[in-house]
């Protein structure tokens, strides 16, 4: 079945450093990818998305391209601010809704002043 | 637009009771899912609706049921609560299958 692999954290920065969380994902077709941040006691919100292999996905300062060659889809961002304290998801879809969309486990950041 | 909402935000309940958990979409999506965020476990699929009048189980339905007697609702019920339903729900919709999903705020449930 699909699954999606990401590195759990917690991930601790400093204000201004360069952020990267690994995702991974194994899928039987051609999946979309997707990140999702929520903030603490919200719920998920689309960050971006990429829909095939090579699109790059941007919002916010963030980005992440769709690898299909090492199956990967890694979130980055240039300089993380104390607001992008979250936790981070990366999903996928495939084929048919309902079982077909994984979620990763989730990364907690943090980001101190 | 309001987007996905979810009644109540926050709820108590004792072993046995039983109780549904409102959700609401106003963007006419088709597509509907209940999850449960539990830590260190993501979220799992516990129901999903694909239209009005169709449901099926995703990974974790034991304990739930739902249904779908219109596109905007889709209610969640749990038929005897138990300690290990403690979590945080979530209603998801969208609007094609491989779409993104939009997220209603949550309900937080502790079964004690």
């Amino acid at each position: 079945g699909n699954s999606v692999t990401q590195m759990e954290g917690p991930v601790t920065l400093s204000e201004e450093a360069f952020l990267t969380i690994n995702c991974t994902y194994t899928a039987t077709g051609y999946p979309s990818l997707f990140w999702y941040v929520q903030y603490p006691g919200e719920g998920l919100q689309l960050l971006l998305k990429a829909t095939k292999a090579d699109d790059k996905g941007s919002n916010k300062g963030f980005e992440a391209t769709y690898r299909k060659e090492t199956t990967s889809f890694h979130l980055e961002k240039g300089s993380v601010q104390v607001s992008d304290s979250a936790v981070y998801f990366c999903a996928l879809s495939d084929q048919d809704y309902g079982q077909n969309f994984v979620f990763g486990p989730g990364t907690r950041l943090s980001v101190l002043p | 637009n309001a987007g996905v909402t979810q009644t109540p935000k926050f709820q108590v309940l004792k072993t046995g009771q039983s109780m549904t958990l409102q959700c609401a979409q106003d963007m006419n999506h088709e597509y509907m899912s209940w999850y449960r965020q539990d830590p260190g476990m993501g979220l799992r699929l516990i129901h999903y609706s694909v239209g009005a009048g169709i449901t099926d189980q995703g990974e974790v339905p034991n304990g739930y049921n739902v249904s779908r007697s219109t596109t905007e609702d889709f209610p969640l019920r749990l038929l005897s609560a138990a300690p290990s339903q403690t979590s945080v729900y979530f209603c998801a919709s969208t609007i094609t299958p491989r779409g993104e999903q939009y997220f209603g705020p949550g309900t937080r449930l502790t079964v004690t």
